[in-house]
């Protein structure tokens, strides 16, 4: 059972927009937290795609975007590509007795149809 | 470009300890900027982390495997280690090092090893 809770599953057809959601508490997101989020292609290792809830690395196209209301927060894909089918994993912290842990989301498998 | 190498047993024998270890190259492993993790993934499933440890060998673990995990630090090697004792089939996954970079105001991961498949099997 994961700390933060993810859909285990999306999908949308080529040029869509989806969204991904990452439901927290007030021990993480809700706490002030950061939220990150990592892309996995099977396979490989993760990748970042979002730091600090909406900034993108260098390399990132714009057509994924972060946000936080809360104590959730999502991703949005806009412009579906047949490229972006992966894993997506949110991360932020929780507080627990020795400070805080790093914490992820269960996952969620972005199909495109 | 930081990287990231894991090397270690691909197989474990249930209750023995599994040691790992992570190399990093292209960067100190002793600056203040990051903090680096041991994170693994079995088969099919999600992402758990299992601790980290800063430059000065300061260390968290995460609370459901911190009886039997142990993160170490060498800076005259560049390299970070891993040991869980009494291992069991359930410790089967994908093992990773990862970076945590800090420069931002938010500590993220910027940089993972390949990953290595440890196997716990008699």
């Amino acid at each position: 059972q994961s700390v933060l809770t993810q859909p285990p599953s999306v999908s949308g057809a080529p040029g869509q927009r989806v969204t991904i959601s990452c439901s927290g508490s007030s021990s993480n997101i809700g706490a002030g937290y950061d939220v990150h989020w990592y892309q996995q292609v099977p396979g490989t290792a993760p990748k970042l795609l979002i730091y600090g809830y909406s900034n993108r690395p260098s390399g990132v196209p714009d057509r994924f975007s972060g946000s936080k209301s809360g104590t959730s927060a999502s991703l949005a894909i806009t412009g579906l590509q047949a490229e972006d089918a992966a894993d997506y994993y949110c991360q932020s912290y929780d507080s627990g007795l020795s400070g805080w842990d790093v914490v992820f989301g269960g996952g969620t498998k972005l199909t495109v149809l | 470009q930081v990287q990231l190498q894991e090397s270690g047993p691909g197989l474990v024998k249930p209750s023995q300890t599994l040691s790992l270890t992570c190399t990093v190259s292209g960067g100190s492993i002793a600056s203040d900027n990051y903090y680096w993790s041991l994170i693994r993934q079995p088969a099919g499933k999600g992402l758990e982390w299992i601790g980290r440890i800063y430059g000065s060998g300061s260390t968290t673990y995460n609370p459901s495997l911190k009886s039997r995990v142990t993160i170490l630090l060498d800076t005259s090697t560049n390299q970070f280690s891993l040991k869980l004792t009494s291992v069991t089939a359930a410790d089967t996954a994908v093992y990773y090092c990862a970076r945590h970079d800090c420069r931002r105001g938010s500590c993220y991961i910027d940089s993972w090893g390949q990953g290595t498949l440890v196997t716990v099997s008699s």
